[in-house]
Formats: structure tokens, C-alpha cells, sequence
């Protein structure tokens, strides 16, 4: 079975600090994900990598910078958190043209 | 712009009875069509997928019809179960593009 890890399921931070969420995925999936989920909003895609050291911009990329130097792992992080970005963080993985497998996701609260 | 969307917010149906929850999306090059399940507390799961050559396609007690005319998808649950109460995402895969674009997902709810 594919499996995508995130390295918390949750995260409570405060204004301004640094955060990284990390993910990992086993099968070898040349294309990475990063999306956050708000209610009412779906899945608004961050970042995505579709090979090692490269990424693309998603729908809304501010705030956020990746980071992939590693085939099974991408990271995302959060500069200076804010409160607006108080999310769930999904991870997924993929393969070029195929479905994309998730994470359980990250619940990041910013006080 | 374009957008993937769902007819319905939430659904609420009789254990047994069959689920249809809806899709429509409005780009007309999206070539590659999934639909997720997500629990509480879990990311999404794949459940099936069809390609724009396909129509129909059929899996474990679900079915994925495209209309590609009316640029609608729809899912299709038989015999639904409590364990099926989740929400819905539809996605859709602009042509040529490695994202996807996903709906904002129906709950449904089964009631015993």
C-alpha cells in the first residue's frame, strides 16, 4: 500500500515563528503535493514538486516556501506564521497522470 | 474561471438505499476525473477514477458515470452503509497539467 506520512497530526505555533511540516511518501511518486483545507473552501493547492529541487506554485504559494532535495520528501514552511494560516495541511504524492494518494494531515493552529 | 463544483453541500440517505452525490466542472480540456472520500480526522482517500475516453466505470459497490456534453460527473454508492458517511470530492485534471482541481465535497450522511 502507498503510504504518505506527515511528521504531526498536530501543531499549535505562535505569530512569527518558523514552521515546517514535513512529508514523506514510499512509492517512488515523482510528483508532490501541498494543499490546505479550509471549510467551505476545499483544497486550495499550495505548492507542488514534480521532480527533486524543482516545485511549482499553486493557488496560493504566499506565506509559504517548499523544499524538495529528496525524492520521498517535501516540505513546506511557514516563514513567519499568521494567524490566517490556521489550516489543515494535506500532503499527497502522485505519479504523472495518475490519482494522488494523501496524508492524514497536519491541523496547524497560530496564536 | 474555471471551477470544479458540486450540486449539493450534503446528502442524507437510508442504510441500503443507492447515493448519487454530483459534480459538475466547466473545463472542457480537464482529460482525467477522480473521486475522493474523506473521513473525519483523515485525509482523502482515492475510491475511483475515469478517464475523458470513458463514460462508465465501475468498482466495488460504486460507479463513476461522465458526461462529457454537460461537463457532469457523478458517483454512484449501491447498497449505502453507515461506514460509507463521509465527505465527497470530486477532482478534475486540466490536460497536460500534473494538479488537480477539487470541488468542495459533499457530505453524506447514512442513517440506520
Amino acid at each position: 500500500d502507498v503510504k504518505v506520512t506527515q511528521s504531526s497530526r498536530y501543531l499549535v505555533k505562535r505569530t512569527g515563528e518558523k514552521v515546517f511540516l514535513e512529508c514523506v511518501q514510499d512509492m517512488d511518486h515523482e510528483n508532490m503535493f501541498w494543499y490546505r483545507q479550509d471549510p467551505g473552501l476545499g483544497l486550495r493547492l499550495i505548492y507542488f514538486s514534480y521532480d527533486v529541487k524543482m516545485k511549482e506554485k499553486g493557488d496560493i504559494p504566499e506565506g509559504y516556501s517548499v523544499s524538495r532535495e529528496k525524492k520521498e520528501r517535501f516540505s513546506l514552511i511557514l516563514e513567519s506564521a499568521s494567524t490566517n494560516q490556521t489550516s489543515m495541511y494535506l500532503c499527497a504524492s502522485s505519479n504523472p497522470g495518475y490519482e494522488q494518494y494523501f496524508g492524514p494531515g497536519t491541523r496547524l493552529t497560530v496564536t | 474561471g474555471e471551477s470544479v463544483g458540486l450540486h449539493l453541500p450534503t446528502l442524507s440517505v437510508q442504510e441500503g438505499d443507492n447515493s448519487i452525490i454530483n459534480c459538475a466542472y466547466s473545463n472542457s480540456a480537464s482529460d482525467y476525473f477522480i473521486w475522493y472520500k474523506q473521513e473525519s480526522g483523515k485525509g482523502p482517500q482515492f475510491i475511483i477514477d475515469i478517464r475523458s475516453n470513458m463514460d462508465k466505470r465501475q468498482g466495488q459497490r460504486v460507479t463513476v458515470l461522465l458526461n462529457k456534453t454537460v461537463k457532469h460527473l457523478s458517483l454512484q454508492i449501491a447498497a449505502t452503509q453507515p461506514g460509507d458517511s463521509a465527505v465527497y470530492f470530486c477532482a478534475e485534471r486540466p490536460y497536460n497539467n500534473n494538479d488537480m482541481r477539487f470541488g468542495a465535497g459533499t457530505r453524506l450522511t447514512v442513517k440506520p
